[in-house]
């Protein structure tokens, strides 16, 4: 069976701070792992990693994969208050989607 | 206009009931998905389906089908509600035959059985 483990499951930080978001996975057919942020509506994408060693950057974001280690990290840097908000990793094998708990993130100001 | 649009928005029923609730996407895609988000924000795979396989996670019971009358569009019914159906559902779609696995959210749909 497929398994997507975030950690933490939940983090308050203040506002500077600097996050970084795990996710670590055992998935047959591995094909790549997205990270969404989930405010009160729907999940938004940030980032589709489908390759080791390569960091993904946008803003402040950034996030790794390591496909020997089978883990990925989202690192957030200088942390504001609209940030906060679920954090979704997602791992897509052959025909599915296996998604993690998501790490629930708390800005404080 | 709106990629993935969902209706309703909010759907309060008595247990027992049958309902359906709507998907629509108009990105072209060839996969479209629901998942279930409950109390505790795990958000649950459950149905991937185009237009050549149904994927159906195990876990979920046969009470909840997917209907699919085109390719835009892919229906959630549920038979005989019962109140640990009460969730937040989001239909999701992406296209698989591209270069990235995006899947695109609608809006979701908050259903609480009485």
């Amino acid at each position: 069976e497929d398994k997507v483990v975030q950690s933490p499951l939940s983090l308050v930080v203040h506002e500077g701070d600097t996050v970084t978001l795990n996710c670590s996975y055992e998935v047959t057919n591995f094909r790549s792992l997205l990270w969404y942020k989930q405010e009160k509506k729907a999940p938004t994408f940030l980032f589709m990693l489908t390759s080791s060693g390569i960091e993904k950057k946008s803003g402040r974001l950034s996030s790794i994969l390591d496909k020997k280690e089978l883990f990925s990290i989202l690192n957030i840097t200088a942390t504001q208050t609209g940030d906060s908000a679920i954090y979704l990793c997602a791992v897509y094998s052959a025909g599915k989607s296996t998604f993690g708990d998501g790490t629930t993130l708390t800005v404080k100001p | 206009d709106t990629a993935v649009s969902q209706t309703p928005k909010y759907l309060v029923t008595q247990m027992g009931n049958d309902k359906s609730i709507k998907c629509e996407q108009n990105l072209g895609h060839d996969t479209m998905y629901w998942y279930k988000q409950d109390s505790k924000k795990f958000l649950k795979i459950m149905f991937s389906y185009n237009n050549k396989e149904l994927i159906i996670n195990e876990t979920v019971p046969n009470r909840f089908s997917p209907k699919s009358p085109d390719k835009a569009h892919l229906n959630l019914h549920i038979n005989s509600l019962e109140l640990g159906d009460s969730a937040v559902y989001f239909c999701a779609s992406s296209q698989l035959t591209s270069s990235t696995d995006t899947q695109y959210f609608g809006p979701g749909t908050r259903l609480t059985v009485l």
